[in-house]
C-alpha cells in the first residue's frame, strides 16, 4: 500500500493568518495521462468529509479561493491564505492513482 | 442534486456479517464515469478505504479485506451494497458510502458497532 506522510499532525492558527500543510506520497502520484491523483479533504466536526482540491491543485467547486493546493510527484502542499473559524476540523490528503486508495494521518488545524 | 444515504444496522454481533446500503437520489446510479465506494473510519482515528463498484457490477477491494468482502449494485434500485463476513471488534467504525470520480460526494455515515 501506498503511505501517506502528513505534517504537522496539529496546528493552531490565530484568525487572518496562513496555514500549510504537508503530504508525501511513497510514490510519485503522477499518472501516465498527465493528471496528478492527489486529493485533499476537510472533515469539519461531526461531519463527513468534504472534497477541497482534486489533482493536486484544481480547486472544487464551491471552494473559496484562500484554499490552494500545489506539488507534484510525491510531494504536496495544501495552503490557506488567510484562515477563518469555519476551517477548523481535519483535513486528509488521499492518493487516487494506486489501489488501494490511501489517506494520510489527517492533520487537526483549530483556531488560538 | 445528487444525494447519497447508507442504510443498516448499528449493531452486529461478531462473527456475523455486517451489511449495508447506500441509496443514491437525484441522480441516477448509471450516469457518468463514477465509481461508488465505501469508505470507513475507525473512532478517532483516519479514514480506510474498503472497496468500489461501477454500475457494470465490476469491483475493487482492499486487499486486506477481500477475503471478507462483497459488494453489489441492483440499478433497478439505484443501490449498492457492502457486506462484510465475520467481522470482529475492529471492524466497529463510522462507514461512509461515496461517490468516486474525486469523491466528490459522501453520505453522512452510519455508525456500525460489534459487539455482543
Amino acid at each position: 500500500d501506498i503511505v501517506m506522510t502528513q505534517t504537522p499532525l496539529s496546528l493552531s492558527v490565530t484568525p487572518g493568518q496562513p496555514a500549510s500543510i504537508s503530504c508525501r506520497s511513497g510514490q510519485s502520484l503522477l499518472h501516465s495521462d498527465g493528471k496528478t491523483y492527489l486529493y485533499w479533504y476537510l472533515q469539519k466536526p461531526g461531519q463527513s468529509p468534504q472534497l477541497l482540491i482534486f489533482e493536486a491543485s484544481s480547486r472544487f467547486s464551491g471552494v473559496p479561493a484562500r484554499f490552494s493546493g500545489s506539488g507534484s510527484g510525491t510531494d504536496f502542499t495544501l495552503k490557506i491564505s488567510r484562515v477563518e473559524a469555519e476551517d477548523v476540523g481535519f483535513y486528509y490528503c488521499m492518493q487516487g492513482l494506486h489501489l488501494p486508495y490511501t489517506f494520510g494521518q489527517g492533520t487537526k488545524l483549530d483556531i488560538k | 442534486q445528487v444525494q447519497l444515504q447508507e442504510s443498516g444496522p448499528g449493531l452486529v454481533k461478531p462473527s456475523q456479517t455486517l451489511s449495508l446500503t447506500c441509496t443514491v437520489s437525484g441522480g441516477s446510479i448509471n450516469s457518468g464515469n463514477y465509481y461508488w465506494s465505501w469508505i470507513r473510519q475507525h473512532p478517532g482515528t483516519g479514514l480506510e478505504w474498503i472497496g468500489h463498484i461501477f454500475h457494470s457490477g465490476s469491483t475493487s477491494y482492499n486487499p486486506s479485506l477481500k477475503s471478507r468482502l462483497s459488494m453489489s449494485v441492483d440499478t433497478s434500485k439505484n443501490q449498492f451494497s457492502l457486506r462484510l463476513s465475520s467481522v470482529t471488534a475492529a471492524d466497529t467504525a463510522v462507514y461512509y458510502c461515496a461517490r468516486h470520480g474525486y469523491f466528490d460526494l459522501w453520505g453522512r455515515g452510519t455508525l456500525v458497532t460489534v459487539s455482543s
